[in-house]
């Protein structure tokens, strides 16, 4: 168990729809990231939050939106969804953001959009 | 923009045999991560290389980094049914954004 957990596990949607994934870092860590896993493919770096505030951004769909809350918690908001938007997002969380942090991943939710 | 790849994509091994990933990087890196992911599992932390031509090692398993800082390998000695998995490496740019790039992974099979 790495500390960090993701809401919902699973996700079963429609084209078209809007869903909002949760996570909640390890106690202490103030950095929040989120990937993208599709089917047999690599990690994809979404976003990153630092205590808040946005400090990274990787190949985000403009459909796709994210915020960390001041308990450090962070959503992310996929709308419009696509039956390309099937795929396990994962959150991991670090203590203060660097590229030297070990990340923490939590758990994922599979999306599924039929 | 950076880009980080791993090779091979797919390894199937018998149990016992040696196993080897590499990763290489377009440009310099500051530092590069390993981490592992169990099949149906999330990616687990397993070293960090930050010096050129460093060697780490974890039992059974031998970290590189390139004296250029642009590649990296992992290797597995003698393995078993408990590595399979895929192997992810990650780097981290030496300027500009500060998030770590994720390699392609390498998923690795073993065969008892």
């Amino acid at each position: 168990d790495s500390g960090v957990t993701q809401t919902p596990k699973h996700l079963i949607t429609a084209t078209g729809q809007r869903v909002t994934l949760r996570c909640s870092p390890r106690s202490g860590d103030l950095s929040v990231y989120w990937y993208q896993q599709s089917l047999d493919q690599g990690l994809q770096f979404l976003i990153q939050y630092y205590n808040g505030e946005e400090r990274a951004k990787g190949n985000i769909l403009e459909r796709f939106s994210a915020q960390q809350f001041p308990d450090l918690h962070s959503e992310l908001n996929l709308s419009s969804l696509e039956l390309g938007d099937s795929a396990l997002y994962f959150c991991a969380s670090s203590v203060d953001g660097g590229i030297t942090d070990t990340q923490y991943f939590g758990p994922g939710t599979r999306l599924t959009v039929l | 923009g950076q880009q980080v790849m791993q090779i091979p994509q797919y390894q199937h091994v018998q149990e016992g045999e040696d196993f080897t990933t590499y990763c290489n990087s377009s440009t310099t890196l500051s530092n590069i991560q390993w981490y592992k992911q169990r099949p149906g599992g999330h990616p687990v932390f397993l070293i960090q290389l930050v010096k050129s031509g460093e060697v780490k090692k974890q039992k059974r398993l031998t970290f590189q980094f390139g004296e250029a800082k642009k590649n990296s390998s992992l290797h597995i000695t003698a393995t078993q049914t408990t590595d399979v998995g895929t192997y992810f490496c990650a780097g981290g740019e030496i300027t500009g954004a500060n998030n770590l790039f994720f390699g392609t992974g390498t998923r690795l099979t073993v065969i008892p």
